[in-house]
């Protein structure tokens, strides 16, 4: 697609459920991040794939949290039993490419976000 | 440990000023940096990088100034309009990683 593309937009789930976001990337990007932004907050790392490589999980912030990518394209995020203080927007980006840095090529493009309330 | 903060959560200037964000970082190895703007509702959008073997770097309206001595990173706009009202976060990274460290942002609000 022409952006990167989130959905859904906006979830309300009740505190204990499971909850799963998905991220189209842009065609071709072989980077994908999950980011998380609480309100008022910046940008907190989650989790990134690039290509066939292992992903780095440093960020998420327990075993609840987990991410796939399936056939290098579309991820879905997972919160298992969430908390209300999983609340947030849930930002995914895309990128061409990691080598190289600070070429332009690695330039994140973010989508619009999910916006995750737990009540 | 890693940070990267900006000094003012709210910049209020007027339409046609200047406006200069700034922001402070702690990690001496970072060697590539970003800025980002946020518009309600949105995701944040590049708006200009500049690697660490550089000082300066100017775009369309904006110049991105880096100081490696102090570790400190800014944002200028020229002659700001309503329409750069936004949250401007920069942003670092240390390596060839994707992980970019994100400050809290500056709320720059454009006065008529």
């Amino acid at each position: 697609g022409a952006g990167v593309s989130q959905s859904p937009s906006n979830k309300v789930t009740e505190k204990g459920k499971d909850v799963e976001l998905r991220c189209d990337p842009i065609s071709g990007h072989t980077a994908l991040y999950w980011y998380r932004q609480s309100l008022g907050q910046g940008l907190e790392f989650l989790i990134y794939f690039q290509g066939n490589s292992a992903p780095d999980k440093s960020g998420l912030p327990s075993d609840r949290f987990s991410a796939e990518r399936t056939g290098g394209s579309v991820s879905t995020l997972t919160i298992q039993r969430t908390q209300q203080e999983d609340s947030a927007v849930y930002l995914c980006a895309s990128s061409l490419d990691l080598a190289g840095i600070g070429s332009g090529a690695n330039v994140l493009t973010f989508g619009a976000g999910s916006r995750l309330t737990v009540l | 440990g890693e940070s990267v903060g900006l000094h003012l959560p709210t910049l209020s200037v007027q339409e046609g000023d200047n406006s200069i964000i700034n922001c402070a970082y702690s990690n001496s190895a970072s060697d590539y940096f970003i800025w980002y703007k946020q518009e309600s509702g949105k995701g944040p959008q590049f708006i200009i990088d500049i690697r660490s073997n550089m000082d300066k770097r100017q775009g369309q309206r904006v110049t991105v100034l880096l100081n490696k001595t102090v570790k400190h990173l800014s944002l200028q706009i020229a002659a700001t309009q309503p329409g750069d009202s936004a949250v401007y976060f920069c942003a670092e990274n240390s390596g060839n990683t994707g992980k970019l460290i994100f400050g809290q942002g500056t709320t720059l609000q454009v006065k008529p």
